[in-house]
């Protein structure tokens, strides 16, 4: 496997499932983020994970919990979700540098998740 | 707040002719930087080119080229000789956090279409 991976590719749950969305990546980058990418609306970060430390959560819902076991692994797992939750996932990874820089994403395919 | 806007919700072109997509911002930082992505039906997304605010001059990657203003905070994708691959949805996205992780925000998109 090469670039970021993501599984599983579709998701379909009910409202009181609880589910987990994976990513993997394998470019040895050191920061990893997960995007929210609905219908007709700009894709939305909602974490980010930087040398295995969260050092973003932009308002997501605690139904929306991530986990970032290692630099090459992130989780989202989910529960309780609403219909409005469903959407493609996006994870991406990026080489954070100290100073002001700005790395390429690299993106995975994404899950596109349906909530039921 | 940092803002961007893709005003052409759709375009086509003809295959070989020329494109041009259009992206504006909104922002006080100096320094920053500024990406065009490309996701295909496949929904990989994939970075087409990138933009430093200090460099005057435009990237350009083969077939794909910037005109960036930076007192205009344009930021517009000119595509070459288009080809039926080029078929996509373009994101126009900003990092003006400083960040040594980097944090994206996207435009809502423009869906290019190739047609042959």
């Amino acid at each position: 496997e090469t670039g970021v991976t993501q599984t599983p590719r579709h998701l379909v749950m009910g409202m009181t499932n609880k589910k987990s969305l994976k990513c993997e990546q394998h470019l040895g980058h050191n920061a990893m983020y997960w995007y929210k990418q609905s219908a007709k609306k700009p894709l939305e970060l909602m974490f980010v994970y930087s040398l295995e430390e969260r050092v973003e959560n932009n308002s997501v819902p605690s139904r929306f919990s991530p986990e970032c076991p290692n630099s090459s692994h992130l989780f989202l797992h989910l529960h309780t979700l609403q219909p409005e939750d469903s959407a493609l996932y996006l994870c991406a990874s990026s080489q954070a540098k100290r100073g002001v820089s700005s790395e390429t994403q690299y993106f995975g395919p994404g899950t596109r998740l349906l909530v039921l | 707040a940092q803002t961007v806007t893709q005003s052409q919700p759709e375009m086509s072109v003809q295959e070989a002719e020329t494109v041009t997509l259009s992206c504006t911002y909104d922002t006080s930082e100096s320094n920053y930087y500024l990406f065009w992505y490309k996701q295909p039906p496949s929904r990989q997304m994939i970075l087409v080119i990138r933009q430093e605010a200090y460099k005057q001059q435009n990237a350009t990657e083969n077939r794909f080229s910037v005109n960036f203003q930076k007192a205009a905070k344009s930021f517009s994708l000119k595509i070459s000789d288009s080809q039926l691959g080029d078929t996509a949805m373009y994101f126009c996205a900003f990092d003006g956090s400083g960040t040594s992780y980097g944090k994206l925000t996207f435009g809502q998109g423009t869906i290019l279409t190739v047609h042959p």
